[in-house]
């Protein structure tokens, strides 16, 4: 069964920077472009980045441009968020979740949250 | 960027009631759009993708419709574990974009 587990969200103050990572497993990862989605408390769903599946195309909402960075190592079927510079609006549940053709967010982790305070 | 208004952001309807979500795009998405149902605390679930097609293992009274800038998600007669939020997905070009959601609640 394709499994996506995020991990490394956290409790951060303000300024401070943070790295996500997203473990794929049962399916062929370097096959799948990826992304990252996150939702603030109570609020809704908001594409954050993607990464191509070779890792060389990478695509960010502006909020997020210059801060973010997203990474993978297929060797480790893993994808990465090197978040940087945070605030407390990035304050959210992260989800990763896998993209192909007729694919799109077809699976998503369960989740790793972030909370930006002082 | 494209901005996707999903209409509307609540509704509260009976168990066996039709219901409707619209989502309008911007601009031109040709069919690239996706719907998804969450429920809280949990990671969203696709329902329909490329506009039209019906996930795996999602009901049949889910449909989605529609071409363009605009698009539908029809309950065809909603059931007790229907009660979530919806969201529709642009993923014609980025940045991507999601609609604001559509809670479905219970009368």
């Amino acid at each position: 069964q394709v499994q996506l587990v995020e991990s490394g969200g956290g409790v951060v103050q303000p300024g401070m920077s943070l790295r996500l990572s997203c473990a794929a497993s049962e399916f062929t990862f370097s096959s799948y472009a990826m992304h990252w989605v996150r939702q603030a408390p109570g609020k809704g769903l908001e594409w954050v980045a993607a990464i191509s599946y070779d890792g060389n195309r990478q695509y960010y909402t502006d909020s997020v441009k210059g801060r973010f960075t997203i990474s993978r190592d297929n060797s480790k079927n893993t994808l990465y968020l090197q978040m940087n510079s945070l605030t407390a609006e990035d304050t959210a549940m992260f989800y990763c979740a896998r993209d192909r053709v007729d694919q799109t967010f077809d699976y998503w982790g369960q989740g790793t949250l972030v909370t930006v305070s002082s | 960027d494209i901005q996707m208004t999903q209409s509307p952001s609540s509704l509260s309807a009976s168990v066996g009631d039709r219901v409707t979500i619209t989502c309008r795009a911007s601009q031109g998405i040709r069919n690239d759009l996706d719907w998804y149902q969450q429920k809280p605390g949990k990671a969203p679930k696709r329902l329909i993708y490329v506009a039209s097609s019906l996930q795996s293992g999602v009901p049949s009274r889910f449909s989605g419709s529609g071409s363009g800038t605009e698009f539908t998600l029809t309950i065809s007669s909603l059931q007790p574990e229907d009660f979530a939020t919806y969201y529709c997905l642009q993923h014609s070009s980025y940045p991507w974009t999601f609609g604001q959601g559509t809670k479905v609640e219970i009368k």
